[in-house]
């Protein structure tokens, strides 16, 4: 089965200082990986994706993550944080063993961006 | 184009009583999910369909769930009965390759 690990649940940076949030996932073949963020009272909105291809992926608002399979992971990054970055963001990974290509979604980490 | 729809955006329902929660996709988009959001969770999956079939409706937690989408288009999720472990944010996706989701801006069920 495949899954998905998000370590930090809370994570805290100050304005202008790199964003790291970490994402591992569990997978016995080449898995699609997604980042989305949501900001309160909305739903998700998608910041980037992997399907095949180039291993770093670059999305929307700054934000970028790097598809490393010998680490399993698919950390998101962003040089410089914008308070606009407050929000949840959750990893995802597609479902491609059963053929539904429904999401797991890992349990989220809400990113504070102190002044 | 319009994206996602979803209505209610907020439902308040007394426990025991049944809700109908509604989904527009995005037009000509052959797969939709629901995934059920607790508070402080992730979202998680309930069921899927391509066009009218509903092929996988392994996460929907009870009986007292039931999903159509009887001419491909917008989708109904209904819960009978409703009890206070249903509250929760209950958010659809449409997708045109199944490679990428666009999701609703999701139903908030809060039950009494």
């Amino acid at each position: 089965a495949q899954s998905v690990t998000q370590l930090g649940s809370h994570v805290s940076v100050s304005e202008g200082a790199l964003v790291l949030l970490r994402c591992n996932y569990s997978s016995s073949v080449p898995p699609y990986l997604f980042w989305y963020v949501q900001y309160p009272n909305q739903g998700l909105q998608l910041l980037l994706k992997y399907t095949t291809g180039a291993t770093l992926v670059k999305g929307i608002n700054g934000f970028e993550a790097e598809f490393k399979k010998s680490e399993t992971s698919f950390h998101l990054t962003k040089p410089s944080a914008h308070m606009s970055d407050a929000a949840e963001y959750f990893c995802a990974v597609s479902d491609t063993i059963a053929g539904t290509y429904k999401y797991i979604f890992g349990t989220g980490t809400r990113l504070k961006v102190l002044a | 184009g319009a994206g996602v729809s979803q209505s209610p955006r907020y439902k308040v329902a007394k426990r025991g009583q049944d809700v109908a929660l509604r989904c527009d996709p995005i037009s000509g988009h052959v797969s939709l999910f629901w995934y059920q959001q607790a508070l402080g969770q992730g979202p998680e999956f309930l069921t899927y369909f391509q066009n009218e079939a509903q092929l996988d409706k392994s996460g929907l937690p009870s009986d007292r769930f039931f999903a159509e989408r009887p001419e491909g288009s917008v989708s109904t999720l209904k819960i009978q009965r409703t009890q206070q472990e249903d509250s929760a944010v209950y958010l659809c996706a449409s997708s045109a390759d199944r490679k990428e989701q666009f999701f609703g801006p999701g139903t908030r069920l809060t039950v009494l």
